[in-house]
């Protein structure tokens, strides 16, 4: 199975600031990753696919960038709806693995 | 709107049985491949398993591989996930989740990435004595 170890697991960040959260492949994955953010009670919500392309309706100011086997997310200016979870999920094999999961925490 | 609805989570005895049940509606469920997701308590997402349009392939994590069964009804726009031989570590929100592909061309190759674009709310399964 294709381990996905995200980091950090926890970061504390202020409104505003800019904000990048790493997935790591165990093996190499191409561009078969996706990102969703999930709120405390409530089902995830797709960002990203195919590590870099924005879902419609998702904010600019989410990108997505890697290829293989390190990928990243990038919020460009942290805003209060953002405090969440993120996982990132890869799909380039089964059984389709998520990572653990990174809460982004007001500082 | 593109909706799915899960029901039939509640509290089973380990060894016991559950039917999960998912209506999909809003999009043509026929066409899509399904996938049901889950969450322990205070963990992050597991991928479960996944079907075909129709129904013909199947996917599913080891540690259910043997007591879970997913299934389909077209007609009546359902994903059903039957699980049985129930663990305490089965105990989870079990989330129903509609599977996108997309081809793409690289270089002479093309390919088919996938995503989940569309969640349930989730129905909450706890396995306990």
């Amino acid at each position: 199975d294709i381990q996905l170890t995200q980091s950090p697991s926890f970061l504390s960040a202020s409104v505003g600031d800019r904000v990048t959260i790493t997935c790591r492949a165990s093996q190499g994955i191409s561009s078969y990753l996706a990102w969703y953010q999930q709120k405390p009670g409530k089902a995830p919500n797709l960002l990203i696919y195919g590590a870099s392309t924005l879902q419609s309706g998702v904010p600019s100011r989410f990108s997505g960038s890697g290829s293989g086997t390190e990928f990243t997310l990038t919020i460009s200016s942290l805003q209060p709806e953002d405090f969440a979870t993120y996982y990132c999920q890869q799909l380039n094999s089964y059984p389709r693995t998520f990572g653990g999961g990174t809460k982004v925490e007001i500082k | 709107e593109e909706q799915l609805v899960e029901s039939g989570g509640g509290l089973v005895q380990p060894g016991g049985s559950l039917r999960l049940s998912c209506a999909a509606s809003g999009f043509t469920f026929s066409t899509y491949w399904m996938s049901w997701v889950r969450q322990a308590p205070g963990k992050g997402l597991e991928w479960v398993a996944n079907i075909k349009q129709d129904g013909s392939e199947k996917n599913y994590v080891d540690s259910v591989k043997g007591r879970f069964t997913l299934s389909r009804d077209n007609a009546r726009n359902s994903l059903y996930l039957q699980m049985n031989s129930l663990r305490a570590e089965d105990t989870a929100v079990y989330y129903c989740a509609r599977d996108r592909s997309y081809g793409f061309w690289s270089g002479y190759n093309y390919y088919n990435n996938y995503y989940i674009d569309v969640w349930g709310k989730g129905t909450t399964v706890t396995v306990s004595s």
